[in-house]
């Protein structure tokens, strides 16, 4: 069975400041680690996924992750958060073997950027 | 252009009613989900159709019924509906999940449905 745990409910940066947003998973194989943002009364959007090669990866808004197998973890980046950055983020995670594309997704973690 | 469209945007109604979602994604995409995201924000599949054809079914009750008459389409039928049926459902869609590089999701806005 794959897991994914996110284990801050929220997260309080100032802007300007680095955030991070923590994501550990388990998986039997390989993983496909992906993180989505929820903004207020929308749906859920893609900002980057891990499928292989380099550990880090960059995505939309400024956003990066580093893939790191021995500590099982997909923790979420940003240099320089912005008030705009203030939503739900979640972390979902596949097993390279589970051909019917189940996403498991953490629990979210709530991100509040204070000018 | 709406990538994945969901109607209604909100759905309340009665115990015990027999309600319908919509989906439609016009990115060609070959599979489609639904999800339910509670009052807490967990987020769990409910199902997942690839050309017809059910892949997922997770243990949700046998009121819950998704139906595709085409590939861009997958809609939720709920049986007699209860109070704890009330969440966020949203619909998305991916390209073929045996093409590692296309297995991103896209989601519809969500259909918050309140059973009262």
């Amino acid at each position: 069975a794959q897991s994914v745990a996110q284990p801050e409910d929220q997260v309080n940066v100032a802007e300007g400041n680095p955030l991070t947003v923590k994501c550990t998973y388990s998986v039997s194989g390989n993983p496909y680690l992906f993180w989505y943002v929820q903004y207020p009364n929308r749906g859920l959007q893609f900002l980057l996924k891990y499928i292989t090669g380099d550990n880090l990866v960059k995505g939309s808004y400024g956003f990066e992750a580093e893939f790191n197998k021995s500590q099982t973890s997909f923790h979420l980046k940003k240099p320089s958060a912005l008030v705009s950055d203030s939503a739900l983020y979640f972390c979902a995670v596949r097993d390279m073997n589970n051909a019917g594309n189940m996403l498991t997704f953490g629990g979210g973690t709530r991100l509040m950027v204070k000018p | 252009d709406t990538a994945v469209s969901q109607t209604p945007k909100y759905l309340v109604t009665q115990m015990g009613n027999d309600k319908s979602i919509k989906c439609e994604q016009n990115l060609g995409h070959d599979t489609m989900y639904w999800y339910k995201q509670d009052s807490k924000k967990f987020l769990k599949i409910m199902f997942s159709y690839n050309n017809k054809e059910l892949i997922i079914n997770e243990t949700v009750p046998n009121r819950f019924s998704p139906k595709s008459p085409d590939k861009a389409h997958l809609n939720l039928h709920i049986n007699s509906l209860e109070l704890g049926d009330s969440a966020v459902y949203f619909c998305a869609s991916s390209q073929d999940p045996l093409a590692a590089h296309y297995n991103e999701q896209f989601f519809g806005p969500g259909t918050r449905l309140t059973v009262l």
